[in-house]
């Protein structure tokens, strides 16, 4: 069946670089795709979204990236700091919304 | 905080017990959803309600069932819960429906 997947469970890096998470999706007919972040003890937080007729989007030290020719999108978190450790999850929508299962990102000092 | 508020945070209960989850939402928003959060697995929609009419049921076994009594208010009965019901239920809502979601901190649920 469709499904939405993370390529990499786990993600560690130094604070200061840059993050790149990944995410695949299967549903061609997906039309609308958002990022959360969870952080421990809280819901999901919608951090930036993107539709299908656009292949890049920025927002505040965080880029959305869509390949819809390879069905894949990604965020990347400019200069990572602490406090942007938490797992990230992708979001498809096509008349519901599908969550993949996380990546959790670490920020070592 | 999001706007959306659920309660209680915590909940440890018994296989026979009868509880309720609460959610409120201050963001004005036409839909609210239940969804579910296990450990290594993805997100499971469980609920849809939009306009205060349900939308969408996943499945779901009878020993949960939604009540939304306004568009601000969702609640999740529970009754006679096994211990593979211990999750995190984390409710959300959306101005329209399958728009961006809010979330709410979630109910940590332990079924003994």
């Amino acid at each position: 069946g469709e499904s939405v997947g993370l390529h990499l469970p786990t993600l560690s890096v130094q604070e200061g670089d840059n993050s790149i998470i990944n995410c695949a999706y299967s549903n061609s007919a997906s039309d609308y795709f958002i990022w959360y972040k969870q952080e421990s003890g809280k819901g999901p937080q919608f951090i930036i979204d993107i539709r299908s007729n656009m292949d890049k989007r920025q927002g505040q030290r965080v880029t959305v990236l869509l390949n819809k020719t390879v069905k894949h999108l990604s965020l990347q978190i400019a200069a990572t700091q602490p406090g942007d450790s938490a797992v990230y999850f992708c979001a498809e929508n096509n008349n519901d919304m599908r969550f993949g299962a996380g990546t959790r990102l670490t920020v070592k000092p | 905080e999001t706007g959306v508020t659920q309660t209680p945070r915590h909940l440890v209960m018994g296989m026979t017990n009868k509880k309720s989850l609460k959610c409120e939402q201050h963001l004005g928003h036409n839909a609210m959803y239940w969804y579910k959060q296990s450990a290594k697995k993805p997100l499971e929609l469980m609920f849809v309600y939009s306009l205060e009419e349900r939308v969408e049921n996943n499945s779901v076994p009878s020993r949960f069932s939604p009540e939304c009594p306004n568009s601000s208010h969702l609640f999740l009965h529970l009754h006679t819960l096994q211990p593979e019901d211990s999750a995190l239920y984390l409710c959300a809502s959306s101005q329209g429906l399958n728009e961006k979601l809010f979330f709410g901190s979630g109910t940590q649920l332990s079924v003994l």
